[in-house]
C-alpha cells in the first residue's frame, strides 16, 4: 500500500527553537516525495521536493529508505512559518497521495 | 509564474441542486486533478484526467461527480446532486511532469 503519515496534528514552538515535521511513507520502489505548505486561506504551494535537495525558506529535508522517512527541519523556526505542511508522496498511478497535515504554530 | 485558477471561490448551494466547479490548468499542463478537503482533514484524491479522460478515481468519486474538459482550456468538476457531506474545500491541480500545480480552491458549502 501506498500512505504518507504525519504523526502530528500539531507542532507548537517558540520563535528561534528547531523545528522538526515528521513524514513517514510506505510505497514499494523509489519514493518522489514533496512537502507542501498552505498558509491561512491560501493555495497549497510546493516547498521542497526530495529530488532537487535543496533549502527552500531555510527549510530542508532529506530521503532517508532506511527508515521509511521524510522529515522536515528548519534550525530557526520564524513567526512566518506558522502554517499548515503537508508531506507527500507520487504515486505509481501519477497522484499525490498526502499525509494527514501537520499545523506548525511558531509563538514570539 | 503562471497559476491554476479556480472560480468561484465560494460557492453555497442547496442540498440536491448541481454545482459546477470550475478550473484554469496551467497552459502547457496534461494532466489534471481534483481535490477536496472537508474541514480539519487531510487533503483527499478524487479524480485525475489526462488526454481527454479519466485516468483514475477514488471511491470517493461516484456516480454523482463528473469531470470534463470542454474547450480545452477549462477543467470543471460537476456534482449533480450535492448532499450535505459534500461540503468541503475542492482543490484542482495540474501537471506537465511532477509536482502539482494547486489552485486556490472552492469552498464549497452545502445547506
Amino acid at each position: 500500500a501506498q500512505r504518507v503519515t504525519q504523526p502530528e496534528k500539531l507542532l507548537s514552538v517558540f520563535k528561534g527553537a528547531p523545528v522538526e515535521l515528521k513524514c513517514n511513507y510506505s510505497y514499494s520502489g523509489s519514493p518522489e516525495l514533496f512537502w507542501y505548505v498552505q498558509y491561512s486561506r491560501q493555495r497549497l504551494q510546493l516547498l521542497l521536493r526530495h529530488i532537487s535537495r535543496e533549502s527552500i525558506k531555510g527549510f530542508t529535508a532529506d530521503l532517508n529508505k532506511g527508515e521509511t522517512s521524510f522529515h522536515l527541519k528548519k534550525p530557526f523556526a520564524q513567526e512566518e512559518d506558522s502554517a499548515m505542511y503537508y508531506c507527500a508522496l507520487f504515486s505509481n498511478t501519477g497522484k499525490l497521495i498526502f499525509g494527514q497535515g501537520t499545523t506548525l504554530q511558531v509563538k514570539p | 509564474e503562471p497559476e491554476v485558477t479556480q472560480t468561484p471561490s465560494h460557492q453555497v448551494t442547496q442540498m440536491g441542486q448541481e454545482v459546477i466547479l470550475r478550473c484554469v490548468p496551467i497552459s502547457n499542463h496534461l494532466y489534471f486533478y481534483w481535490y477536496r478537503q472537508i474541514l480539519g482533514q487531510k487533503v483527499e484524491f478524487l479524480v485525475s484526467f489526462y488526454n481527454n479522460e479519466i485516468s483514475e478515481k477514488s471511491e470517493i468519486f461516484d456516480d454523482q461527480f463528473s469531470v470534463e474538459r470542454p474547450d480545452g482550456s477549462n477543467f470543471t468538476l460537476k456534482i449533480r446532486s450535492t448532499k450535505l457531506e459534500d461540503s468541503a474545500m475542492y482543490f484542482c491541480a495540474s501537471r506537465y511532469n511532477s509536482p502539482l500545480h494547486f489552485g486556490n480552491g472552492t469552498r464549497l458549502t452545502v445547506t
